[in-house]
């Protein structure tokens, strides 16, 4: 069975830095490129961030600020959020792309991100 | 980047009777070299994470039920719920995954009647 565990979620001022997590199990992580996409409360969906074997994609959002990485020796995906600002208080959630097209079929529960002083 | 857009923002419909909640991009999502497009739905319940329906525009995932349908091509696309039943109140995301940064849609908050 697929899973996705998201950990490393809290409280954080702005400035400050978090790191995510993501710890996958039930298929072959290397084999697949893994997002990031994030939902403030009441809010949409946005995208943050991709990674492939080779190449990372990052929205405007947080290029310059997030840096997305993966360890396919311990299965896991990290998202490294630095100069955190109000505004990326949400609930990030890692997504497993699909081996035959780009849609996330898989998703973790999510891990909650709160930027306050 | 591709701006995704739902219509309606939210919907009231009768238990039994059909949804349809439309999604239209910025440009065409349409891949001329393999004739698909680029275009998946979601569905996500209070608390959870959202979870994947339709991908390719119109094939359904696996364990989706068949009351639930993807039409569209380009840049107009529709998904439709033929008969309406109480667990499908949830809020329908679109996303297009053509361009290298995806993006979805504001979110479509489906309830009952």
């Amino acid at each position: 069975e697929v899973q996705l565990v998201d950990s490393g979620g809290g409280l954080v001022q702005p400035g400050g830095s978090l790191r995510l997590s993501c710890a996958a199990s039930g298929f072959t992580f290397s084999s697949y490129s893994m997002n990031w996409v994030r939902q403030a409360r009441g809010k949409g969906l946005e995208w943050i961030s991709y990674i492939s074997s080779a190449t990372v994609y990052y929205a405007d959002s947080v290029k310059g600020r997030f840096t997305i990485s993966r360890d396919n020796a311990k299965n896991s995906l990290y998202l490294q959020m630095n100069s955190l600002r109000d505004e990326d208080t949400a609930v990030y959630y890692c997504a497993r792309e699909s081996g035959s097209g780009s849609y996330l079929d898989y998703w973790g529960q999510g891990t909650l991100v709160t930027v306050s002083s | 980047d591709i701006v995704m857009t739902q219509s309606p923002d939210s919907l009231a419909v009768s238990l039994g009777e059909r949804a349809t909640i439309n999604c239209k991009s910025s440009q065409s999502v349409l891949y001329s070299s393999n004739n698909k497009n680029y275009l998946a739905w979601y569905q996500q319940k209070p608390g959870q994470p959202p979870k994947l329906l339709i991908y390719w525009a119109s094939t359904r995932e696996s364990g989706v039920p068949d009351r639930f349908s993807g039409s569209g091509s380009g840049t107009d696309f529709t998904l439709t719920i033929s008969s309406l039943q109480a667990e499908d109140v949830a809020v329908y995301y679109c996303q297009q995954y053509y361009g290298t940064l995806y993006t979805f849609g504001q979110g479509t908050k489906l309830e009952i009647k």
